[in-house]
């Protein structure tokens, strides 16, 4: 069964500095892709980025970043300059099928 | 372009009523999933519709079924709450094949008592 696993419940880094979100996954599919997701208290899931198994680049958008490493079915978003609006839940996806399959999701605050 | 929009924002119901969560679709999107977000849970996928027809199924009981409209919109209803049904529901839409780039609207939070 696909699964995504995201080990770290709840994450604390000072403001300015770098982050990076855990991500494993298990998955029988040859080519596959992987979205990390943020919902801040209001509910709403604001896509972050993409990374498709046959990428040969790790996937980059602004100050996201993306650490895949495929023969570990890892991938694990990292955030450059943390900001203060960056405290949310962060969840790690796995599109299959149509549906989306997400992780437990971390909770990362940014201290001032 | 007009994003994913559901009605209502928030919702109190008792054990055993029923209720109905609304979903328009953003422009040019023909295909809707529902999710149930429980509170500290990543979102569990309820169903999806494409074309008006049920299109996938998670593990989620019948008395959870939706609807979609000829305008892509959509609607879940649930039967017979149960505490358990408390959390945050979230609609995403996607385009003609496309349906892994999903695109999500604000959710209903339903509170059963």
């Amino acid at each position: 069964a696909q699964k995504i696993t995201q080990t770290q419940p709840g994450m604390f880094v000072q403001e300015k500095e770098a982050v990076t979100l855990d991500c494993t996954y298990d998955t029988s599919d040859q080519s596959y892709g992987l979205f990390w997701y943020k919902q801040p208290s209001s509910g709403e899931m604001i896509f972050l980025i993409y990374q498709g198994s046959y990428d040969e680049q790790n996937a980059t958008e602004g100050r996201y970043s993306l650490n895949f490493q495929k023969a570990r079915k890892s991938a694990n978003l990292v955030i450059s300059a943390s900001q203060l609006g960056d405290s949310a839940m962060y969840f790690c996806v796995h599109p299959q099928g149509g549906k989306l399959i997400f992780g437990q999701g971390t909770e990362l605050s940014v201290k001032p | 372009e007009t994003g994913v929009t559901q009605s209502p924002t928030h919702l109190i119901k008792t054990r055993g009523q029923q209720v109905t969560l609304r979903c328009s679709s953003q422009s040019g999107h023909n295909t809707v999933s529902w999710y149930q977000q429980a509170l500290g849970q990543g979102p569990q996928f309820i169903f999806q519709y494409y074309r008006e027809e049920e299109n996938g199924r998670g593990n989620f009981p019948p008395r959870f079924s939706g609807l979609q409209f000829p305008n892509y919109s959509s609607e879940l209803n649930v039967n017979a709450l149960e505490l358990d049904d408390s959390a945050l529901y979230l609609c995403a839409s996607s385009s003609p094949g496309r349906d892994y780039e999903q695109y999500f609207g604000p959710g209903t939070r339903l509170t059963v008592t």
